[in-house]
């Protein structure tokens, strides 16, 4: 069984200030995906990584996928109040035949205060 | 919006009923994912589905959950005689092919409550 740990789980900061979420795993996966999902509504799709190593930026928002491919970053530059929500990282199954068998982590809440 | 709808949003019912959740693919999407998000708990997968075909059923509970996708009409997770421990959050996905299911693409979810 593929398990995804995801760190923290709760993170509140203040507008400005600059945050990391991590995601770790014993297991290889063929990409990573992050999500974020605000209450009531169902995940909207980030980014998708890869390669291992692969960086990749969505404005403020940098992702990392680990050179192993078991664990990935995701760093928000100068958070803003509407970056408050719930991050979910969730990792595709190497090989084998699990297609479309999304493992998710149990999620990071950030709140970002005025 | 061309994206993944599910109906109904909210849904009760009683210990015993049946529940019938739907879920329509993206536009062009032909392959469909069923997760449940429990209070307290992240996404679990339950199955994975190609028009008229179940692919990976893995993650679904053996007795009560069925799911089928027809060649017609949206994907159904149906639930027989239903039990508190069945609230939750069921979240619907799709994806453009299988060499893309990792991309997946989500509905708004429908939320069970069993009284």
């Amino acid at each position: 069984t593929q398990l995804l740990e995801q760190s923290p789980q709760f993170l509140s900061i203040q507008e400005g200030e600059n945050l990391t979420v991590y995601c770790n795993s014993s297991s290889v996966f063929s990409s990573l995906q992050w999500y974020r999902q605000e209450p009531g509504e169902g995940p909207v799709l980030l980014v998708t990584v890869v390669t291992g190593g692969e960086v990749k930026k969505l404005k403020r928002l940098t992702f990392q996928f680990g050179d192993a491919r078991k664990d990935s970053s995701l760093h928000i530059t100068a958070a803003q109040p509407g970056d408050t929500g719930l991050y979910l990282c969730a990792g595709a199954p190497a090989g084998g035949t699990s297609y479309g068998k999304l493992t998710f982590g149990q999620g990071t809440i950030l709140t970002v205060h005025p | 919006n061309a994206g993944v709808m599910q109906n109904p949003r909210h849904l009760v019912r009683r210990r015993g009923q049946e529940a019938r959740l739907r879920c329509s693919p993206m536009k062009g999407h032909s392959h469909v994912y069923w997760y449940r998000q429990l209070p307290e708990e992240g996404l679990k997968f339950m199955v994975y589905l190609q028009k008229e075909n179940i692919i990976d059923e893995s993650g679904m509970p053996k007795e009560r959950f069925s799911a089928e996708f027809p060649k017609e009409g949206p994907s159904i997770l149906r639930i027989q005689q239903v039990v508190r421990g069945d609230s939750a959050a069921y979240f619907c996905a799709s994806s453009l092919h299988r060499d893309a299911s990792y991309e997946q693409y989500f509905g708004p979810g429908t939320r069970l409550t069993v009284t």
